[in-house]
Protein backbone atom coordinates (compact mmCIF):
# COMPACT_ATOMS: atom_id res chain seq x y z
CA UNK A 1 0.00 0.00 0.00
CA UNK A 2 1.48 3.37 -1.31
CA UNK A 3 1.23 5.90 1.55
CA UNK A 4 2.68 9.83 1.38
CA UNK A 5 2.73 12.35 4.08
CA UNK A 6 3.88 16.09 3.56
CA UNK A 7 5.51 18.03 6.45
CA UNK A 8 7.05 21.08 7.27
CA UNK A 9 6.10 24.96 8.82
CA UNK A 10 2.21 25.79 8.97
CA UNK A 11 3.60 29.33 8.84
CA UNK A 12 6.04 30.85 7.20
CA UNK A 13 6.92 35.16 6.83
CA UNK A 14 7.38 36.49 3.64
CA UNK A 15 10.90 36.24 1.88
CA UNK A 16 11.66 33.18 4.28
CA UNK A 17 12.13 30.16 2.45
CA UNK A 18 10.22 26.83 3.20
CA UNK A 19 11.13 23.70 3.14
CA UNK A 20 8.45 20.71 2.85
CA UNK A 21 9.49 17.19 3.01
CA UNK A 22 7.27 14.20 1.76
CA UNK A 23 7.54 11.16 3.42
CA UNK A 24 6.59 8.04 1.78
CA UNK A 25 6.07 4.23 1.89
CA UNK A 26 4.70 1.35 -0.06
CA UNK A 27 7.48 2.14 -2.83
CA UNK A 28 10.96 2.89 -3.72
CA UNK A 29 12.59 6.00 -5.42
CA UNK A 30 15.20 3.85 -6.56
CA UNK A 31 12.58 1.84 -9.09
CA UNK A 32 12.61 2.79 -12.37
CA UNK A 33 9.76 4.17 -14.07
CA UNK A 34 8.77 6.20 -10.42
CA UNK A 35 8.67 9.17 -9.62
CA UNK A 36 7.16 12.15 -7.40
CA UNK A 37 6.06 15.21 -7.73
CA UNK A 38 4.80 18.39 -5.60
CA UNK A 39 1.43 20.14 -6.24
CA UNK A 40 -0.20 23.06 -4.37
CA UNK A 41 -3.62 24.60 -4.24
CA UNK A 42 -4.71 28.19 -3.23
CA UNK A 43 -7.48 28.16 -0.92
CA UNK A 44 -10.47 27.95 -2.86
CA UNK A 45 -8.82 27.39 -6.31
CA UNK A 46 -7.10 25.16 -8.72
CA UNK A 47 -4.51 23.01 -8.75
CA UNK A 48 -1.06 24.11 -9.83
CA UNK A 49 1.99 22.01 -10.41
CA UNK A 50 5.02 23.01 -9.21
CA UNK A 51 8.08 20.09 -9.49
CA UNK A 52 9.15 16.52 -10.06
CA UNK A 53 11.72 14.35 -9.38
CA UNK A 54 12.28 10.65 -10.84
CA UNK A 55 14.61 7.36 -9.65
CA UNK A 56 17.38 8.58 -12.04
CA UNK A 57 17.26 11.94 -10.19
CA UNK A 58 15.85 13.47 -13.46
CA UNK A 59 14.14 16.67 -12.28
CA UNK A 60 11.62 19.13 -13.71
CA UNK A 61 10.20 22.47 -12.43
CA UNK A 62 7.42 24.93 -13.20
CA UNK A 63 9.03 27.71 -15.36
CA UNK A 64 7.49 30.03 -13.87
CA UNK A 65 8.72 28.88 -10.29
CA UNK A 66 11.94 27.62 -11.49
CA UNK A 67 14.18 30.13 -9.46
CA UNK A 68 12.18 29.49 -6.77
CA UNK A 69 12.40 25.53 -6.29
CA UNK A 70 14.81 22.64 -4.95
CA UNK A 71 13.33 19.14 -5.68
CA UNK A 72 15.91 16.40 -3.62
CA UNK A 73 15.59 12.77 -2.50
CA UNK A 74 16.65 10.82 0.09
CA UNK A 75 15.97 7.32 -1.28
CA UNK A 76 17.35 5.53 2.33
CA UNK A 77 14.67 7.51 4.37
CA UNK A 78 12.26 7.08 1.56
CA UNK A 79 11.80 11.24 1.62
CA UNK A 80 11.25 13.76 -1.17
CA UNK A 81 12.39 17.32 0.27
CA UNK A 82 10.95 20.80 -1.71
CA UNK A 83 12.34 24.29 -1.14
CA UNK A 84 10.41 27.54 -2.19
CA UNK A 85 12.80 30.28 -1.73
CA UNK A 86 11.33 34.06 -1.36
CA UNK A 87 8.12 33.25 -0.08
CA UNK A 88 5.00 35.57 -0.37
CA UNK A 89 1.39 35.87 0.42
CA UNK A 90 0.07 34.52 -2.86
CA UNK A 91 2.10 31.12 -2.21
CA UNK A 92 -0.23 30.47 0.88
CA UNK A 93 -1.39 26.86 -0.30
CA UNK A 94 -2.02 23.71 0.48
CA UNK A 95 0.89 21.41 -0.87
CA UNK A 96 0.73 18.10 -1.55
CA UNK A 97 3.12 15.56 -2.66
CA UNK A 98 1.76 12.54 -5.01
CA UNK A 99 3.64 9.69 -6.49
CA UNK A 100 3.75 8.94 -10.46
CA UNK A 101 4.74 5.63 -12.30
CA UNK A 102 5.21 4.48 -15.57
CA UNK A 103 2.49 1.74 -15.41
CA UNK A 104 -0.41 3.91 -14.83
CA UNK A 105 0.68 6.58 -17.97
CA UNK A 106 2.43 8.63 -15.56
CA UNK A 107 -0.50 9.48 -13.65
CA UNK A 108 -0.40 11.19 -9.96
CA UNK A 109 -2.06 8.00 -8.57
CA UNK A 110 -1.82 8.18 -4.96
CA UNK A 111 -1.73 11.91 -2.79
CA UNK A 112 -0.73 12.72 0.53
CA UNK A 113 -3.48 14.44 2.62
CA UNK A 114 -1.69 17.81 1.84
CA UNK A 115 -0.21 20.35 4.24
CA UNK A 116 -1.57 23.96 4.90
CA UNK A 117 1.06 26.84 4.71
CA UNK A 118 0.05 30.18 5.18
CA UNK A 119 2.67 33.11 4.26
CA UNK A 120 2.13 36.23 6.73
CA UNK A 121 3.84 38.56 8.77
CA UNK B 1 1.71 25.98 -21.59
CA UNK B 2 -1.01 24.43 -22.53
CA UNK B 3 -4.17 25.41 -21.51
CA UNK B 4 -7.01 23.11 -20.41
CA UNK B 5 -10.51 24.73 -20.46
CA UNK B 6 -13.46 22.61 -18.56
CA UNK B 7 -17.24 23.37 -19.18
CA UNK B 8 -19.65 23.60 -17.08
CA UNK B 9 -17.54 25.25 -14.15
CA UNK B 10 -20.35 23.59 -11.79
CA UNK B 11 -23.30 21.48 -12.32
CA UNK B 12 -26.09 20.14 -10.16
CA UNK B 13 -27.58 16.89 -10.69
CA UNK B 14 -30.32 14.55 -9.59
CA UNK B 15 -29.61 11.50 -8.13
CA UNK B 16 -29.65 8.76 -10.49
CA UNK B 17 -28.97 10.90 -13.52
CA UNK B 18 -26.03 11.23 -15.64
CA UNK B 19 -23.54 13.82 -16.02
CA UNK B 20 -20.81 15.07 -18.40
CA UNK B 21 -17.88 17.40 -17.96
CA UNK B 22 -15.93 18.63 -21.20
CA UNK B 23 -12.43 19.42 -20.91
CA UNK B 24 -10.63 20.86 -23.92
CA UNK B 25 -6.79 21.35 -24.41
CA UNK B 26 -4.92 23.63 -26.61
CA UNK B 27 -2.69 21.48 -27.79
CA UNK B 28 -2.90 17.98 -28.87
CA UNK B 29 -2.15 14.96 -25.94
CA UNK B 30 -1.12 12.60 -28.25
CA UNK B 31 2.34 11.53 -27.85
CA UNK B 32 4.13 10.24 -30.44
CA UNK B 33 4.46 6.95 -28.46
CA UNK B 34 0.55 6.51 -29.00
CA UNK B 35 -0.67 7.43 -25.65
CA UNK B 36 -2.55 10.04 -25.06
CA UNK B 37 -2.18 11.46 -21.27
CA UNK B 38 -4.85 13.05 -20.11
CA UNK B 39 -6.04 12.46 -16.56
CA UNK B 40 -9.17 12.87 -14.29
CA UNK B 41 -9.71 13.93 -10.58
CA UNK B 42 -12.02 13.91 -7.98
CA UNK B 43 -11.47 15.70 -4.93
CA UNK B 44 -14.10 15.50 -2.33
CA UNK B 45 -15.07 18.05 0.25
CA UNK B 46 -12.01 18.28 2.77
CA UNK B 47 -10.13 15.60 0.96
CA UNK B 48 -6.78 15.25 -1.42
CA UNK B 49 -7.39 15.00 -5.07
CA UNK B 50 -8.21 11.20 -6.18
CA UNK B 51 -7.48 9.62 -9.41
CA UNK B 52 -10.20 8.66 -11.54
CA UNK B 53 -9.08 8.03 -15.10
CA UNK B 54 -5.57 7.78 -17.15
CA UNK B 55 -4.87 7.80 -20.31
CA UNK B 56 -8.09 9.41 -21.42
CA UNK B 57 -10.27 6.06 -20.75
CA UNK B 58 -8.73 3.72 -18.43
CA UNK B 59 -10.25 3.75 -14.61
CA UNK B 60 -7.67 3.58 -12.15
CA UNK B 61 -8.18 0.80 -9.23
CA UNK B 62 -11.30 0.63 -7.10
CA UNK B 63 -12.89 3.44 -9.94
CA UNK B 64 -16.50 2.42 -10.26
CA UNK B 65 -17.71 1.40 -14.06
CA UNK B 66 -20.27 4.25 -13.74
CA UNK B 67 -17.28 6.66 -14.53
CA UNK B 68 -15.82 6.73 -18.42
CA UNK B 69 -13.45 9.03 -20.15
CA UNK B 70 -13.62 9.32 -23.92
CA UNK B 71 -11.86 11.59 -26.59
CA UNK B 72 -8.95 12.41 -28.35
CA UNK B 73 -6.44 15.12 -29.63
CA UNK B 74 -7.83 18.28 -27.68
CA UNK B 75 -11.79 17.40 -26.81
CA UNK B 76 -11.86 15.08 -23.94
CA UNK B 77 -15.29 13.85 -21.77
CA UNK B 78 -16.10 12.22 -18.14
CA UNK B 79 -19.50 10.99 -18.10
CA UNK B 80 -21.18 9.39 -14.80
CA UNK B 81 -23.59 7.05 -15.59
CA UNK B 82 -25.88 7.27 -12.49
CA UNK B 83 -24.86 10.43 -10.09
CA UNK B 84 -24.18 9.28 -6.64
CA UNK B 85 -24.29 11.31 -3.47
CA UNK B 86 -20.76 10.41 -2.99
CA UNK B 87 -19.68 11.48 -6.12
CA UNK B 88 -19.83 15.31 -5.09
CA UNK B 89 -16.96 17.81 -4.83
CA UNK B 90 -14.60 19.51 -8.05
CA UNK B 91 -13.30 17.16 -11.02
CA UNK B 92 -10.14 18.28 -13.17
CA UNK B 93 -8.69 17.28 -15.73
CA UNK B 94 -4.95 17.31 -16.33
CA UNK B 95 -2.57 16.81 -18.75
CA UNK B 96 0.74 15.19 -18.59
CA UNK B 97 2.47 15.46 -22.37
CA UNK B 98 3.83 18.63 -21.62
CA UNK B 99 5.67 20.47 -19.51
CA UNK B 100 4.36 22.09 -17.17
CA UNK B 101 1.82 19.85 -16.00
CA UNK B 102 -1.72 22.29 -16.16
CA UNK B 103 -4.66 21.39 -14.88
CA UNK B 104 -8.36 22.64 -15.43
CA UNK B 105 -10.19 25.46 -13.33
CA UNK B 106 -12.12 22.24 -12.36
CA UNK B 107 -16.03 21.68 -12.39
CA UNK B 108 -18.06 21.49 -9.13
CA UNK B 109 -20.53 18.91 -9.02
CA UNK B 110 -23.66 18.90 -6.28
CA UNK B 111 -26.16 16.95 -5.95
CA UNK B 112 -30.00 18.25 -6.30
Amino acid sequence: QITLKESGPTLVKPTQTLTLTCTFSGFSLSTSGVGVGWIRQPPGKALEWLALIYWNDDKRYSPSLKSRLTITKDTSKNQVVLTMTNMDPVDTATYYCAHRQLGIAYAFDIWGQGTMVTVSS
Amino acid sequence: DIVMTQTPLSLSVTPGQPASISCKSSQSLLHSDGKTYLYWYLQKPGQSPQLLIYEVSSRFSGVPDRFSGSGSGTDFTLKISRVEAEDVGVYYCMQGIHLPITFGQGTRLEIK
